[in-house]
C-alpha cells in the first residue's frame, strides 16, 4: 500500500506566521512520531502518538509548538509565530506496535 | 539518557571498496538499533535493525552490521560499494520497553568515487 505522505513538500513562510504541516501515516499503523532535522541539531524527535493514549510531547521545543492526530490517522503539527530557528526539514513516521518506523518524504520549512 | 556517536561525518570510498560507518551508543541497557539511509531530498528508509538474537544483522542493499554488546558499537559494513550507496547513512537507537522514539546520531555522508 501507499507509504507515509506529507503536505506541503516544502514551505516558505514569513517570520511570526503560523504554519501546519500535515502527515497522512500508513493505514493501519497506530503509532506515529514527528522529527524535525535541521543543520544544527540533526535529526530531532518532537512528539509520539500511540493509539488514543496521551501524546508523548517531551521533544517539543516550545510552547508555540503543537500536534494532534484526528481519528487515529491523519495528525498536525502546528507552529506559531514562527521564528527563523524553525526552518528544518519537519519528518513523519509511522509503524505498528513493535515495529520498525517508516518515514515520509518530509515537509522543507523555510521561514524568511 | 541514550546517545549516539557517529565517528566520521564524512567518508569517501572506491568504487568496489570496503565502506565502514562506525556507531557506538551508551544507554544503560542494550537498546534496539537501527541504521537507515537517507538520500538527496527523501525520507529516511530502513536499512536493517537489532532487536534480540543473532548480533550479525543482514539488511537491504548488501549491507550488514554486528552488534557488540562489549564494544557498544553497531557499525555498518558492506564489502563492495557501488555508486548508487552515495547517501546519507543514520545509526539510531531505541530504548528497549519504554518509549519508542528514535535518537539519532548525526548521521556520516558517504560519497563513492569512480
Amino acid at each position: 500500500g501507499a507509504g507515509v505522505s506529507q503536505s506541503p513538500s516544502n514551505k516558505v513562510t514569513e517570520k511570526g506566521k503560523d504554519v501546519e504541516l500535515r502527515c497522512d501515516p500508513i493505514s493501519g499503523h497506530t503509532a506515529l512520531y514527528w522529527y524535525r532535522q535541521s543543520l544544527g541539531q540533526g535529526l530531532e524527535f518532537l512528539i509520539y502518538f500511540q493509539g488514543n493514549s496521551a501524546p508523548d510531547k517531551s521533544g517539543l521545543p516550545s510552547d508555540r509548538f503543537s500536534a494532534e492526530r484526528t481519528g487515529g490517522s491523519v495528525s498536525t503539527l502546528t507552529i506559531q509565530r514562527t521564528q527563523q530557528e524553525d526552518s528544518a526539514v519537519y519528518l513523519c513516521a509511522s509503524s505498528s506496535p513493535a515495529y520498525e518506523q517508516y518515514f515520509g518524504p518530509g515537509t522543507r520549512l523555510t521561514v524568511t | 539518557a541514550q546517545s549516539v556517536t557517529q565517528l566520521g561525518s564524512h567518508v569517501s570510498v572506491s568504487e568496489g571498496a570496503l565502506v565502514l560507518l562506525r556507531c557506538n551508543y551508551s544507554s544503560s541497557v542494550p537498546p534496539y538499533l537501527f541504521w537507515y539511509v537517507q538520500y538527496p531530498n527523501q525520507g529516511l528508509q530502513l536499512l536493517l535493525k537489532y532487536t534480540t538474537g543473532a548480533t550479525l544483522v543482514k539488511g537491504i542493499n548488501g549491507f550488514e552490521a554486528e552488534f557488540k554488546k562489549s564494544e557498544t558499537s553497531f557499525h555498518l559494513t558492506k564489502p563492495s560499494a557501488h555508486m548508487r550507496d552515495a547517501a546519507e547513512y543514520f545509526c539510531a537507537v531505541e530504548k528497549r520497553w519504554t518509549a519508542r522514539q528514535l535518537t539519532f546520531g548525526s548521521g556520516t555522508q558517504l560519497t563513492v568515487l569512480p
